[in-house]
């Protein structure tokens, strides 16, 4: 079976310094991977999305990044922390190639910029 | 521009029957989706509707309309348990989920 793993589970920085999220998928090869953030009380806000090692699409500009060095890694980060980047971080994976998009989401990343 | 509307929050009793609308207005459409989110967690797949009509699981139940841009979910015999944020996400012409902000929907005893 399948299962995605995210770290930490919460967070919490100083503005202004780095961050590195990351997640991993076990299970199955070759998965669309995605960063969203949720705002308190808010919906899901794609962030990043990767068809393939390598390949990553921007959603929105902001001063975050992702790489995906490896077919099942998928890594978030930041060279300096805003305080808008509090949310609440989940990676998803879904199954490449099929129209039916379901997405399965990690536990999630808490992180609160102080 | 693309746009989901779902009611902010709900009240429902216990024991009770509950309907979340969801009306979208997206480029393309290739599939509803409805997912509940319990506070802190993850969200968690509940449905998939991408031809009209009514698909029911159990207790939930939802239900599609395409030529209207409208979705409900339908939950039934309400428990303390279905507390929890119903988020809707519409599947558009590139295959990429618009999400909803969710509807918290708040069950009393």
């Amino acid at each position: 079976s399948q299962t995605i793993h995210q770290w930490p589970a919460t967070l919490v920085q100083p503005v202004g310094s780095p961050l590195s999220l990351e997640c991993t998928v076990e299970g199955t090869s070759n998965p669309n991977l995605y960063w969203y953030r949720q705002a308190a009380g808010r919906g899901l806000q794609l962030l990043f999305y990767s068809v393939g090692i390598g390949q990553i699409s921007s959603e929105v500009p902001q001063n975050l990044s992702a790489s995906r060095p490896q077919d099942r890694q998928f890594i978030l980060s930041s060279k300096k922390l805003l305080l808008s980047d509090s949310g609440f971080y989940l990676c998803a994976w879904s199954v490449t190639g099929v129209e039916y998009n379901e997405q399965f989401f990690g536990p999630g990343t808490r992180l609160t910029v102080l | 521009g693309q746009n989901i509307d779902q009611p902010t929050e709900m009240t429902a009793t216990e024991g009770a029957i509950v309907q979340i609308n969801c009306t979208y207005q997206t480029s393309g459409f290739n599939g509803l989706f409805w997912y509940q989110q319990h506070a802190g967690e993850a969200p968690t797949f509940l449905s998939y509707n991408v031809l009209d009509g009514l698909e029911e699981k159990g207790r939930f139940s939802s239900f599609l309309s395409r030529s209207k841009g409208y979705s409900y979910l339908l939950l039934k015999e309400l428990q303390m348990k279905d507390s929890a944020s119903y988020l809707c996400a519409v599947l558009d012409s590139n295959y990429q989920l618009i999400w909803g902000a969710g509807t918290k929907l708040i069950i009393k005893p």
